[in-house]
């Protein structure tokens, strides 16, 4: 099964910081990334997916990138609506795997 | 606007059994895939299984194969989860996940419900 690994797992950046998250899958998932975030006691929104493809009504302060198995998602400006966990996950095949999270605070 | 309500929560003793529904609207319920995804109290997202547009594909976690039958009727638009032989380390919240591509193209998740909490204990 592939593993993907995340990092880091927590991070506090101050407002209007770049931030910059990591995810390793355990061998080449292509493009087949996706990034969630999920706030306190809410469901997963998907951000991103094909490693890099915006999903409609993301800010463009979001972005993506990698392939095979080195990917980053960078918040380009942090915003304190930006307070979340995220999550990458493997699409290519079974099992959908995600990241362990890497949780994103305001300093 | 596309929705996904799960149900079926609750307390639940070890080595019974429990089914989950979602009810989805405002999409062709038919022709996408959903997966179940859990997540115990203050932990990560664990994706537990997928079924295929059809039905005709399952796929599961390795830690539920075998205790847990994902199944869909696509005339009423609604997923089921069947849970058997629960165990402590079942306690999650339940969340039914719409792909997004259509029938077995390669996707991400794009519509979340809201989830539904399943605790086992005595």
């Amino acid at each position: 099964d592939i593993q993907m690994t995340q990092s880091p797992s927590s991070l506090s950046a101050s407002v209007g910081d770049r931030v910059t998250i990591t995810c390793r899958a355990s061998r080449a998932i292509s493009n087949y990334l996706a990034w969630y975030q999920q706030t306190l006691g809410k469901a997963p929104k998907l951000l991103i997916y094909g490693a890099s493809t915006l999903q409609s009504g993301v800010p463009s302060r979001f972005s993506g990138s990698g392939s095979g198995t080195d990917f980053t998602l960078t918040i380009s400006s942090l915003q304190p609506e930006d307070v979340a966990t995220y999550y990458c996950q493997n699409y290519n095949n079974a099992p959908w795997t995600f990241g362990q999270g890497t949780t994103v605070e305001i300093q | 606007q596309v929705q996904l309500v799960e149900s079926g929560g609750g307390v639940v003793q070890p080595g019974r059994s429990l089914r989950l529904s979602c009810a989805a609207s405002g999409f062709t319920f038919s022709s996408y895939g959903i997966h179940w995804v859990r997540q115990a109290p203050g932990k990560g997202l664990e994706w537990v299984a997928v079924i295929s547009y059809d039905g005709s594909v399952k796929y599961y976690a390795d830690s539920v194969r075998g205790r847990f039958t994902i199944a869909r009727d696509n005339s009423k638009n609604t997923l089921y989860l069947q849970m058997d032989s629960l165990r402590a380390e079942d306690t999650a919240v339940y969340y039914c996940a719409k792909k997004m591509t259509l029938n077995r193209g390669a996707g991400p998740c794009d519509y979340w419900g809201q989830g539904t909490l399943v605790t086992v204990s005595s």
